[in-house]
């Protein structure tokens, strides 16, 4: 079935430093592509997406590159900052009938310090 | 607000009580998710509607589980006779449309406490 491996966390990094958070995914066909972001105390929301092959997905600053002979969509962001102290979901959306949902990642804890 | 909303934030009970989650979806939504998501890891998909139809269910939701959404609006998820490892957050979603949109709009969870 579909799955999604994230790099292990927690992550911690200094205030402006390049955030890199590795995606690696295993899906029949071509899925799309997703991260997702928790902040402290508030609901899973989209960050943002990519639907083919060579897609980029961007938003607050994070790209992500649908590579499909790697299998990965790795987050990045050039400087983070505390504002950006979260958890962060990699995820795949299947794009079979009977498989309309999200897989997510296990999830890595990002902490920013000033 | 205009958000998912989920009822109770919190709950805690004793093994062998029942409980019952509700979820409103975003009003125009036609899609429903529920998802559990317990600590250190990613939510873990139970079951979607799509208006009132339940369409799929996860191998993983044992009898115990069930969930309903009459009318196509609210949803209900009950767990009968709970146990310590049902301790979790349950989170609800809505979409509208479906086929690979994958944009999915997350409540802020129900977390239940087994005792």
């Amino acid at each position: 079935g579909d799955s999604v491996t994230q790099m292990e966390g927690p992550v911690t990094l200094s205030e402006e430093a390049f955030l890199t958070i590795n995606c690696t995914y295993t899906a029949t066909g071509y899925p799309s592509l997703f991260w997702y972001v928790q902040y402290p105390g508030e609901g899973l929301q989209l960050l943002l997406k990519a639907t083919k092959a060579d897609d980029k997905g961007s938003n607050k600053g994070f790209e992500a590159t649908y590579r499909k002979e790697t299998t990965s969509f790795h987050l990045e962001k050039g400087s983070v900052q505390v504002s950006d102290s979260a958890v962060y979901f990699c995820a795949l959306w299947g794009v079979y009938f009977g498989n309309e949902k999200l897989t997510f990642g296990t999830g890595t804890r990002l902490t920013i310090i000033p | 607000d205009t958000g998912v909303s989920q009822d109770p934030r919190h709950k805690i009970t004793k093994r062998g009580q029942n409980v019952t989650f509700r979820c409103d979806p975003i009003s125009e939504h036609n899609r429903l998710y529920w998802y559990r998501q317990t600590l250190g890891q990613g939510p873990e998909f139970l079951t979607y509607f799509q208006n009132e139809a339940q369409l799929e269910k996860s191998r993983l939701l044992s009898d115990r589980f069930s969930a309903e959404r009459p009318k196509g609006s609210f949803s209900t998820l009950e767990i009968q006779r709970t146990e310590q490892g049902d301790s979790a957050m349950y989170l609800c979603a809505s979409s509208f449309g479906g086929y690979g949109t994958g944009e999915l709009f997350f409540g802020e969870g129900s977390r239940l406490t087994v005792l």
